[in-house]
Order: C-alpha cells, then sequence, then structure tokens
C-alpha cells in the first residue's frame, strides 16, 4: 500500500491561512469520508486535530478545518500561530490495509 | 481521562528479543482496538497492527506480518508489541494508540524509543 501523497514542507507568516493537501486514489481517500489529521511537535507523540475529513474534537481550536474533493484531502490551518508549527500528517480508511498513512508535511511559520 | 502509558526507552543488541508494553486507562479497555505505530528516526508513521483487547483479535500490516508480535492482558489492561531477534533497522520509535470505529487514532501513547545496536 503506497502512502498518501503530501507536499514535504509549507510555510506561511502569523495570521497567515495555509493549506495541506493529501493526495490518495479512490480506494483511500476518495472512497471514504474516513480521513484524519494528526499534529507532531518535535519529540511529541501526534495529536488528533481532524477526524472523518472535517470534523473537530473537542478542544481543537476550529482554526483548523478538513475538506475533501475527490481523491484529495486537505487540512487549512487559518490565523497562523508559532504554536501551529510542526509536523502535519494525514491518514485514510483504504479497503485493502485498513490504514495509510501520508509521508507528512512539515510546516513552518516564518 | 483517556490515558495510554507506555514503558520506557530501551536499548538491545542485534538478535535480542524484546516486549514493550502499553497501559490503558479511564475507559473500558476491552472495547476499543490498540495499535501500534512506528516512527523511524526522521521518517513519517506507519501502523503495524492492531489488536482487540476483548478477544485479543489481531490484524498485522503486511509490511510488519512475521517481524512482530502483538498482544494483550486485558486483566491488567495492557497491550504489547515484541520481537523475537532485533534488527538495527527496528530502531525507531514506537506509539500505541486507541482505535476509534471510525478508524482514526484518538488518544496517543507518549512513544517508546527502541534502539537496536551493537
Amino acid at each position: 500500500q503506497s502512502a498518501l501523497t503530501q507536499p514535504a514542507s509549507v510555510s506561511g507568516s502569523p495570521g497567515q491561512s495555509i493549506t495541506i493537501s493529501c493526495t490518495g486514489t479512490s480506494s483511500d481517500v476518495g472512497g471514504y469520508n474516513y480521513v484524519s489529521w494528526y499534529q507532531q511537535h518535535p519529540g511529541k507523540a501526534p495529536k488528533l486535530m481532524i477526524y472523518d475529513v472535517s470534523k473537530r474534537p473537542s478542544g481543537v481550536s476550529n482554526r483548523f478545518s478538513g475538506s475533501k474533493s475527490g481523491n484529495t484531502a486537505s487540512l487549512t490551518i487559518s490565523g497562523l500561530q508559532a504554536e501551529d508549527e510542526a509536523d502535519y500528517y494525514c491518514s485514510s480508511y483504504t479497503s485493502s490495509s485498513p490504514w495509510v498513512f501520508g509521508g507528512g508535511t512539515k510546516l513552518t511559520v516564518l | 481521562e483517556v490515558q495510554l502509558v507506555q514503558s520506557g526507552a530501551e536499548v538491545k543488541k542485534p538478535g535480542e528479543s524484546l516486549k514493550i508494553s502499553c497501559k490503558g486507562s479511564g475507559y473500558s479497555f476491552t472495547s476499543y482496538w490498540i495499535g501500534w505505530v512506528r516512527q523511524m528516526p526522521g521518517k513519517g508513521l506507519e501502523w503495524m497492527g492492531i489488536i482487540y483487547p476483548g478477544d485479543s483479535d489481531t490484524r498485522y500490516s503486511p509490511s510488519f506480518q512475521g517481524q512482530v508480535t502483538i498482544s494483550a492482558d486485558k486483566s491488567i489492561s495492557t497491550a504489547y508489541l515484541q520481537w523475537s531477534s532485533l534488527k538495527a533497522s527496528d530502531t525507531a520509535m514506537y506509539y500505541c494508540a486507541r482505535v476509534t470505529l471510525q478508524y482514526y487514532f484518538d488518544y496517543w501513547g507518549q512513544g517508546t524509543l527502541v534502539t537496536v545496536s551493537s
């Protein structure tokens, strides 16, 4: 099972919005609404930020939002803050596995 | 409060065996799958396998089938990941995480760093 495709890095200035894409196939991202996103700060465990494509767990800032179009899911962070600097991973249910992760995206807040 | 607490860092030699643990609390341990996720140094997340502590039903990622063994002792709310013969390439951080019915990992352990070096 190939990993989902994410950009290696994205950057933005405080207050701006950024979007991280996550591209898969019709067997994973495009076929199910089971896309989730995780934030990982250096030396820390991943933290769930988005599930079921666009739902936020309790306690996660509403600056984080998720969406999906076809085989590509997206995570948008609005009002960028210094504390958002981290690695972000997408994940999807897949008929064959049942999970596949993206390769991860390093977000730099300039 | 849901918590997953993992055992401490390990330093092993190639060929040695190892079993690391993940203890759950604050929820019904037998009602949720527990997954194990590997993160090699500087790399991304890879799911290894999952176990349902209620009946020990276990599923493995094809990449890890035969390489590791996942087990659980529901009497002490603990899941395990074990190797019979470690390799240098097993050097990584290993996380356990609770799995929901919607196929996401909602709570994570703090991670166990395994270093395999001669």
